[in-house]
């Protein structure tokens, strides 16, 4: 099966500007999870889309982040204005269903340099 | 909430030679566990989970991790590593119930050398 599609894989930005990332997950995934991976930290929820509707949002700063799933399929994440602490590696994962134990398959990131 | 330590922040051995990969977790519910690699410019694999049963689990490239509730654990080990083993290792918690946001720790970086 086609894993998840990430693009774009690197952008480098200076700040102030605003940036957008696309994910497309694995067909007939209903989850959808956007996470923040800092350099050297773990990585971070920062969304979680059940179908077209979002499960959490907790952590992510809406002053300036955004994220839609309009049609439930893939999903864009927006940064604007974007910071220099905004430089990470942003996951795209999804999962089958949101129960605990169904895994999160994750694409390769899309690498964000804020300068 | 749930936090998870992993108490190495880089672990250098050599080949051939057996590893363990440390990690403790702090959660007022029950949780799943999981460990993860990140191979360079790559997003997280999943190596193994333990969600019930035997506390002892295996996963893929030879890992096994076991689940020791009392201490609060879940250390990863390999008997016998391999140069392909150089990667970033990540140690993850899940709820089994209720908000069921996974949960990383900040990392391990594994170094093989020969």
């Amino acid at each position: 099966e086609a894993g998840v599609a990430q693009s774009p894989r690197y952008k480098i930005i200076e700040k102030r500007q605003s940036v957008a990332f696309w994910c497309n997950p694995i067909s007939g995934h209903a989850t959808l999870y956007w996470y923040q991976q800092i350099l050297g930290q773990g990585p971070k929820l920062l969304i979680q889309f059940q179908n077209n509707g979002v499960v959490d949002d907790s952590q992510l700063p809406k002053d300036r982040f955004s994220a839609e799933r309009l049609k439930g399929v893939d999903s864009t994440l927006k940064i604007q204005p974007a910071k220099l602490e905004d430089s990470a590696v942003y996951l795209c994962a999804s999962s089958l269903e949101s129960g605990s134990n169904s895994p999160l398959h994750f694409g390769n990131g899309t690498r964000l340099t804020v300068t | 909430a749930q936090s998870v330590t992993q108490l190495d922040s880089q672990v250098p051995v050599f080949e051939e030679a057996p590893v363990e990969l440390r990690c403790n977790y702090s959660s007022s519910v029950s949780v799943y566990l999981f460990w993860y690699v990140q191979y360079p410019n790559q997003g997280l694999q999943l190596l193994l989970k333990y969600l019930s049963g035997s506390t002892l689990v295996k996963g893929i490239n030879g890992f096994e991790a076991e689940f020791n509730k009392s201490q609060t654990s879940f250390h990863l080990r390999k008997p016998s590593v391999h140069i392909s083993d150089t990667a970033e290792y990540f140690c993850a918690v899940r709820p089994i119930q209720g908000a069921q946001k996974l949960v990383f720790g900040q990392g391990t970086r594994l170094t093989i050398n020969p």
